[in-house]
C-alpha cells in the first residue's frame, strides 16, 4: 500500500446533505488527486492539489469541492449530495521527482439515497 | 472478448498461460503510459510504466510494448497465475505542464486466470 488512507469507506447518504470525503498520507508527495470510478466512464478526474491550498479543477468537478490545508490531507466535499454522485471515490497521489506514477487509495463507497 | 456497450473487455486464460491485454490509447500527444491492476473491492494497483522514448520495458513477469504510430499498448503476463485475475487498466497522460497527473484511463480488460 502507498501509505493513503481515505475515510469513511462506506457511507450512506440522503439527496441535499453534505458530506465530505478524506484522504490522508504518510509520503509527503505534492501531489494529490480525487477521481471518481462509474461502470462505463472507468476512473475520471473530479480534482487535484499540486500542494497546499494550491487545487485546480479536473474533468468532472460540478457538484464538488476540495481543500488541502496541510500537504497530508485532501478533502472532497459534496456540497449537496445528488443521486448521480453515488459512486466509488479514489483518493491518489504522486511525486513529481523521477516521474509522475500515481497511486491510489482503497477507495470509498458513497451511495446516495 | 468484444466490447459491447457497458460491457469490459474479457480475456480468460489456462494458469501457466502467456496473456496479453491490450489497449488503444487516445491522444497521440500522450508520452507516459500506465498499467494498473484492479482486484475487486480495492483501488488501482500500478503494474509498470513506459515512457514514449521506449517501445518495450520489462517488469518480473510483465512486458509493457508500446506502439505510438498506430497508438497501441499492450500488457504481457508470463506464466499467468490465478492471483493475477483482475480488471486491468491502461492509462495515459502527457508530463509536464498543468496536464501533470491527469490520467485519462481506458475502459478495463477482465482478466479471468482458470486454475
Amino acid at each position: 500500500d502507498a501509505g493513503i488512507t481515505q475515510s469513511p469507506r462506506h457511507k450512506v447518504t440522503e439527496t441535499g446533505t453534505p458530506v465530505t470525503l478524506r484522504c490522508h498520507q504518510t509520503e509527503n508527495h505534492r501531489y494529490m488527486y480525487w477521481y471518481r470510478q462509474d461502470p462505463g466512464h472507468g476512473l475520471r478526474l473530479i480534482h487535484y492539489s499540486y500542494g497546499v491550498k494550491d487545487t485546480d479543477k479536473g474533468e468532472v468537478s460540478d457538484g464538488y469541492s476540495v481543500s488541502r490545508s496541510k500537504t497530508e490531507d485532501f478533502l472532497l466535499t459534496l456540497e449537496s449530495a445528488t443521486s448521480s454522485q453515488t459512486s466509488v471515490y479514489f483518493c491518489a497521489i504522486s511525486e513529481r521527482t523521477g516521474g509522475n506514477t500515481i497511486y491510489f487509495g482503497e477507495g470509498s463507497w458513497l451511495t446516495v439515497v | 472478448g468484444e466490447s459491447v456497450g457497458l460491457h469490459l473487455p474479457t480475456l480468460s486464460v489456462q494458469e501457466g498461460d502467456n496473456s496479453i491485454i491490450n489497449c488503444a490509447y487516445s491522444n497521440s500527444a500522450s508520452d507516459y503510459f500506465i498499467w494498473y491492476k484492479q482486484e475487486s473491492g480495492k483501488g488501482p494497483q500500478f503494474i509498470i510504466d513506459i515512457r514514449s522514448n521506449m517501445d518495450k520495458r520489462q517488469g518480473q513477469r510483465v512486458t509493457v510494448l508500446l506502439n505510438k504510430t498506430v497508438k497501441h499498448l499492450s500488457l504481457q503476463i508470463a506464466a499467468t497465475q490465478p492471483g493475477d485475475s483482475a480488471v486491468y487498466f491502461c492509462a495515459e497522460n502527457i508530463q509536464g505542464g498543468t496536464s501533470y497527473g491527469k490520467l485519462t484511463f481506458g475502459q478495463g480488460t477482465i482478466l479471468t486466470v482458470h486454475p
